[in-house]
């Protein structure tokens, strides 16, 4: 089974805070995404990686930037929070480009 | 880039009856379309997928049906249980891309 890890559940952070979430996957994907979930308004892609190093905005990439030094692992990071990104980010790996695999969900508050 | 439209956003069916969820995308060079399923408070995970070569595609209670033409495709769940309630996304990558542009998602709730 494809396994794709966040590092945390649940995180509160303060307006201002510079945050790292994490995302591990443990098949040798080539394609990285991470998605942010609001109700209504469904999954919305924030950054993809299609190689170690390499990244490519999505639709909506202002106030975050990633990391993909490791080809199993790619972090999202949000330079100074906003309650504007209090919101569920999901991270999701593909070997076929087309399938996605999606890890458990990080729930991010911040206040 | 896609457009992609999912109708309706909350489906109430009774244990038993038949749910349909549409979805209409607007790039006509699109030729996957995967079919999510979200339960609460657990990640979504692919159902079932169809491409563009095939009109329609089954497994076991659900399947799904591409119109190319008319630029839509749709999930129908036949004898509902409760099981199956969870919110739905449809998806489509643009033409020449692998990225998918989801539906905003349909919760279905069915009632025992």
């Amino acid at each position: 089974d494809v396994k794709v890890t966040q590092s945390s559940r649940y995180l509160v952070k303060r307006t201002g805070e510079k945050v790292f979430l994490e995302c591990v996957q443990d098949m040798d994907h080539e394609n990285m995404f991470w998605y942010r979930q609001d109700p209504g308004l469904g999954l919305r892609l924030i950054y993809f990686s299609y190689d170690v190093k390499m990244k490519e905005k999505g639709d909506i990439p202002e106030g975050y930037s990633v990391s993909r030094e490791k080809k199993e692992r790619f972090s999202l990071i949000l330079e100074s929070a906003s309650t504007n990104q209090t919101s569920m980010y999901l991270c999701a790996s593909s070997f076929d480009p087309e399938k996605l695999f999606f890890g458990s969900g990080t729930q991010l508050s911040v206040l | 880039g896609e457009n992609v439209e999912q109708h309706p956003s909350t489906l109430s069916v009774q244990e038993g009856d038949s749910a349909v969820i549409k979805c209409t995308y607007s790039d006509s060079a699109s030729n996957y379309f995967p079919w999510y399923k979200q339960e609460l408070g657990k990640r979504p995970q692919l159902i079932i997928d169809i491409r563009s070569n095939v009109g329609e595609k089954k497994d076991q209670r659900i399947a799904v049906t591409l119109n190319k033409t008319a630029k839509h495709f749709s999930l129908h769940i036949t004898e509902t249980q409760p099981e199956d309630s969870a919110v739905y996304f449809c998806a489509a990558p643009p033409g020449g891309s692998y990225i998918p542009t989801f539906g905003r998602g349909t919760s279905l709730i069915v009632h025992p």
